[in-house]
């Protein structure tokens, strides 16, 4: 099966910085991507999506890069506050079967 | 609210008992995903529906679970003769149409807990 990996599975970041939060992917043939907030004891929330005839979208506060080269996506979010801290998953989509996620990387926001 | 619906929230069940889960997807969505998700890991596919038909189930899937979108609409999971090896969070997630590129949106899950 898909394989969806982060390099990190936890980050800290100071109030105000920029964060940025990686994930690989092994099925070169995924064409859409997700990437999720999950905060404690609630289900994943959309945050922004990227297909991959794309390499970069934004939305509010935050960036997806994709780059299909090396399998690799990464979430920036710019001016970190503490209600981003949660825990941000990628997701990865092949034809439009199911989704698979990778572990999770969990940010903390220091105030 | 217009979001994706699960019952119950939490579920305490004694280990050899059957339990039943409901979704209901945001309107008109017709495909219709069920996910677990255990502490520290991410969601890992079990099964999804179009429409009523269910088309891919993961062999993660056992003998023991079975789902059921009869109309089309909401869904149930059911788990017969629970393991402590249930206990999980399990999703539910909905999107609005078949193809690469749609939006599939999360319940807030349903906690089953095994004793």
């Amino acid at each position: 099966g898909e394989s969806v990996g982060l390099h990190l599975p936890t980050l800290s970041v100071q109030e105000g910085d920029n964060s940025i939060i990686n994930c690989a992917y092994s099925n070169s043939a995924s064409d859409y991507f997700i990437w999720y907030k999950q905060e404690s004891g609630k289900g994943p929330q959309f945050i922004i999506d990227i297909r991959s005839n794309m390499d970069k979208r934004q939305g509010q506060r935050v960036t997806v890069l994709l780059n299909k080269t090396v399998k690799h996506l990464s979430l920036q979010i710019a001016a970190t506050q503490p209600g981003d801290s949660a825990v941000y998953f990628c997701a990865e989509n092949t034809a439009g079967n199911q989704f698979y996620f990778g572990t999770g990387t969990s940010l903390t926001v220091i105030p | 609210d217009t979001g994706v619906s699960q019952n119950p929230r939490h579920k305490i069940t004694k280990r050899g008992q059957n339990v039943t889960f409901r979704c209901d997807p945001i309107s008109e969505h017709n495909r219709l995903y069920w996910y677990r998700q255990t502490l520290g890991q991410g969601p890992e596919f079990l099964t999804y529906f179009q429409n009523e038909a269910q088309l891919e189930k993961s062999r993660l899937l056992s003998d023991r679970f079975s789902a059921e979108r009869p109309k089309g609409s909401f869904s149930t999971l059911e788990i017969q003769r629970t393991e402590q090896g249930d206990s999980a969070m399990y999703l539910c997630a909905s999107s609005p149409t078949r193809g690469s590129g749609n939006t599939i949106y999360f319940g807030e899950g349903s906690w089953l807990t095994v004793v």
